[in-house]
């Protein structure tokens, strides 16, 4: 059983290149999230999607993008990469919250720099 | 609207020493509440949950949280702590509601407390 993978795990970009962090997941869940973590500042969610179709913004989803078209994948799109969008990404999937097997599993996370 | 909070964004503490780590919560509906843990370099992973039950939750290596309903907290405490245990804490919240017969849900983390264990 896999869990939550995400792909790739380090990542240089150029400021003004784009690209797409990939995230899936094989436990069937139908929320998936995205966060950034900077460090001292927690955990900012970026993007969420409560199932196929369906995705809303989180904190701080300028510069992002996002879509579902499968329960299983939730990529990440930066289209213009800007030095602040320099950070470690995770990717999370759960069940429904508010039910009894709403634990979030996360992928290892991608660390990303913008230079 | 709900919220989480961690008293402390830091915690130092010297080995086998106790550590409490301060975690409270706004919510207008009931909750599930979790602690996950991160170790240096590594994704969040679960350290114990409270769904329903005992408001004492444990973990298999000697954390403990207990859940109090109107102190709206679920701090997070070790009698003894190893240098091992250093690392980041989450504090998370997760509930659902209904509003004109939809299901709602909503999962949120705390800042994070990080926690050095010194020899």
């Amino acid at each position: 059983n896999a869990g939550v993978t995400q792909t790739p795990k380090f990542r240089i970009l150029k400021i003004g290149q784009s690209m797409t962090l990939q995230c899936t997941q094989d436990m069937n869940h139908n929320y998936m999230y995205w966060y950034r973590q900077d460090p001292g500042m927690g955990l900012k969610l970026i993007y969420y999607s409560v199932g196929a179709g369906i995705t809303d913004k989180g904190e701080v989803p300028n510069g992002y993008n996002v879509s579902r078209s499968t329960t299983e994948d939730f990529p990440l799109r930066l289209e213009l990469a800007a030095p602040s969008q320099t950070s470690v990404y995770f990717c999370a999937s759960s069940d429904t919250p508010g039910t009894p097997n709403t634990e979030a599993f996360f992928g290892q996370g991608t660390r990303l720099t913008v230079v | 609207a709900q919220s989480v909070t961690q008293l402390d964004s830091q915690v130092p503490v010297f080995e086998e020493a106790p550590v409490e780590l301060r975690c409270n919560y706004s919510s207008s509906v009931s909750v599930y509440l979790f602690w996950y843990v991160q170790y240096p370099n590594q994704g969040l992973q679960l350290l114990l949950k409270y769904l329903s039950g005992s408001t004492l939750v444990k973990s298999i290596n000697g954390f403990e949280a207990e859940f109090n309903k109107s102190q709206t907290s679920f701090h997070l405490r070790k009698p003894s702590v190893h240098i091992s245990d250093t690392a980041e804490y989450f504090c998370a919240v997760s509930e659902a509601w209904k509003a004109g017969g939809t299901s709602y849900g909503k999962l949120t983390f705390g800042q994070g407390t990080i926690l050095t264990v010194h020899p």
